[in-house]
């Protein structure tokens, strides 16, 4: 069965402070890998996808990045704006009609 | 450009009540269409998906349906809501193996 982990499940960083997110996923043959960020009460909203181990992809502050057995989500001198959940999802070969496998999410809190 | 809208925004509902949300997509055509889940703890949980008009696969035994009569359209159904359905309701789409687009969502609230 596909599993997506993702940790910290929660990340409390100081303005200024970079970290890094994990997701972690077991997949029998991966088409592509997702990254979103969802504010509360909204729907996610994409930054990224990833296709193939050894993949980066960057976003103002955002970098992503892809091995065979996961990804990493950077946040390279965070803002506050930057505090949201961010959400990993993978999209494999048994997923039918290409539906995304999400993990729970890190909640990442950027404060002043 | 592509939109997607869901009403309502916002539902509460009594245990036993029916239950029917929407979900259209403008700006595309022949989309898959998807309906996810989202409770407190668990990340967003695939319901239904549906590749064409009148097709639909279900991921999780439940309650719950989903049509999709027009091409853009999908429906989400309940003849009997329980307590376990409440959540935050989230209809995508997308374009075969590309990223799926979210809509605003419907929380749901079953009391």
């Amino acid at each position: 069965e596909d599993q997506v982990t993702q940790s910290p499940e929660a990340l409390r960083l100081q303005e200024g402070e970079s970290s890094s997110l994990n997701c972690s996923y077991t997949v029998s043959g991966l088409r592509g890998l997702f990254w979103y960020r969802q504010d509360p009460g909204k729907g996610p909203e994409f930054l990224f996808t990833l296709y193939s181990a050894g993949e980066e992809k960057e976003k103002e502050r955002l970098k992503a990045t892809l091995t065979k057995k996961e990804s990493f989500l950077h946040i390279t001198a965070p803002k506050p704006e930057d505090s949201a959940t961010y959400l990993c999802a993978v999209q494999a070969n048994s997923n039918s009609g290409y539906a995304l496998n999400f993990g729970k999410g890190t909640s990442l809190l950027v404060t002043p | 450009s592509q939109t997607i809208h869901q009403w309502p925004a916002t539902l509460v509902q009594p245990v036993g009540s029916p239950l029917s949300l929407e979900c259209t997509v403008e700006g595309t055509s022949n989309p898959n269409l998807y309906w996810y889940r989202q409770a407190a703890g668990r990340g967003l949980q695939l319901l239904f998906y549906s590749v064409g008009i009148g097709q639909i696969s279900s991921e999780v035994p439940q309650n719950l349906s989903a049509s999709r009569p027009q091409d853009r359209q999908f429906i989400l159904s309940s003849k009997k809501l329980l307590l376990s359905d409440s959540g935050f309701y989230l209809c995508a789409w997308s374009l075969y193996r590309d990223r799926a687009h979210f809509g605003p969502g419907t929380r749901l609230t079953v009391t």
